[in-house]
C-alpha cells in the first residue's frame, strides 16, 4: 500500500511569492493534516482537513491556507512568502474519525525562502 | 506557550542499555500521547501510544509510561540499538475534539553509541 506522498519534495522561492504543495494521502484515507517544523518551533500544527472540511486550524497567519478535494487529496498554499516560512511541511492522512492520534506522515516538502 | 516539552534535546547511551526519554504537558485536556520517530530526510513514523485510562503500554522493546498528576510521560527502550538512533517526538491530543491535532514537542535526538 502506498504510502503518504508529497510533491514537491525541495523547492525554492523568493519572498513576496506564493508556493502550492500537494499531498496524497494513503488510499482509504480521508483526514489529511498539514505540519510545519522548523529547528527552533519544532512540529507546528496548521490544519486539518477531513472530507474537504476544514476541521481544525493552528495558530498561523491567514497567509497559509489550504484545501481538500474529494479524492481526499489536499493542497496548501503560502502566500507572500517570508523568510520564516523556510521549513519542512509534513503532510500527515489518518482513516478513522475515531480521533486516536495515530497519524501517516509524508516524507515532507522542504520550502526554502530567500 | 509550549504545552508540550522535551526538555532534553539530546541523548546518547551505549548500545545495550536502556534509553529514556521524557515528555512533561501543562494542558490538563490532553488524554491521548502519542511517540514518533524521525530519522532524516523522511517524516515521522508512528511508534506507540497511551491513553490516560492507562499508565503503561508495552510494545516490544518501547515501553511508555504515564503520570498524570505529574503531567509527565516516557519512553524507555530496551535494549537500545543503534538503529534507534533519530529524534523522538512526544505529542498529545485532546480527545474527543474530532480531530487529529496533536501537539508536538520539540523532539529528543537519541544516539546509540555502539
Amino acid at each position: 500500500k502506498a504510502g503518504v506522498t508529497q510533491t514537491p519534495r525541495y523547492l525554492i522561492k523568493t519572498r513576496g511569492q506564493q508556493v502550492t504543495l500537494s499531498c496524497s494521502p494513503i488510499s482509504g484515507h480521508r483526514s489529511v493534516s498539514w505540519y510545519q517544523q522548523t529547528p527552533g518551533q519544532g512540529l507546528q500544527f496548521l490544519f486539518e482537513y477531513f472530507s474537504e472540511t476544514q476541521r481544525n486550524k493552528g495558530n498561523f497567519p491567514g497567509r497559509f491556507s489550504g484545501r481538500q478535494f474529494s479524492n481526499s487529496r489536499s493542497e496548501m498554499n503560502v502566500s507572500t512568502l517570508e523568510l520564516g516560512d523556510s521549513a519542512l511541511y509534513l503532510c500527515a492522512s489518518s482513516f478513522d474519525r475515531a480521533n486516536t492520534g495515530e497519524l501517516f506522515f509524508g516524507e515532507g516538502s522542504r520550502l526554502t525562502v530567500l | 506557550d509550549q504545552q508540550v516539552k522535551q526538555n532534553s534535546p539530546s541523548l546518547s547511551v551505549q548500545e545495550g542499555r536502556i534509553s529514556i526519554l521524557n515528555c512533561d504537558y501543562t494542558n490538563s485536556m490532553f488524554d491521548y500521547f502519542l511517540w514518533y520517530k524521525k530519522y532524516p530526510a523522511e517524516g515521522p513514523t508512528f511508534l506507540i501510544s497511551i491513553s490516560s485510562i492507562k499508565d503503561k503500554n508495552e510494545d516490544g522493546r518501547f515501553t511508555v509510561f504515564l503520570n498524570k498528576s505529574a503531567k509527565h510521560l516516557s519512553l524507555h527502550i530496551v535494549p537500545s540499538q543503534p538503529g534507534d538512533s533519530a529524534v523522538y517526538f512526544c505529542a498529545a491530543s485532546p480527545r474527543g475534539a474530532g480531530s487529529y491535532q496533536l501537539t508536538f514537542g520539540k523532539g529528543t535526538k537519541l544516539s546509540v553509541i555502539p
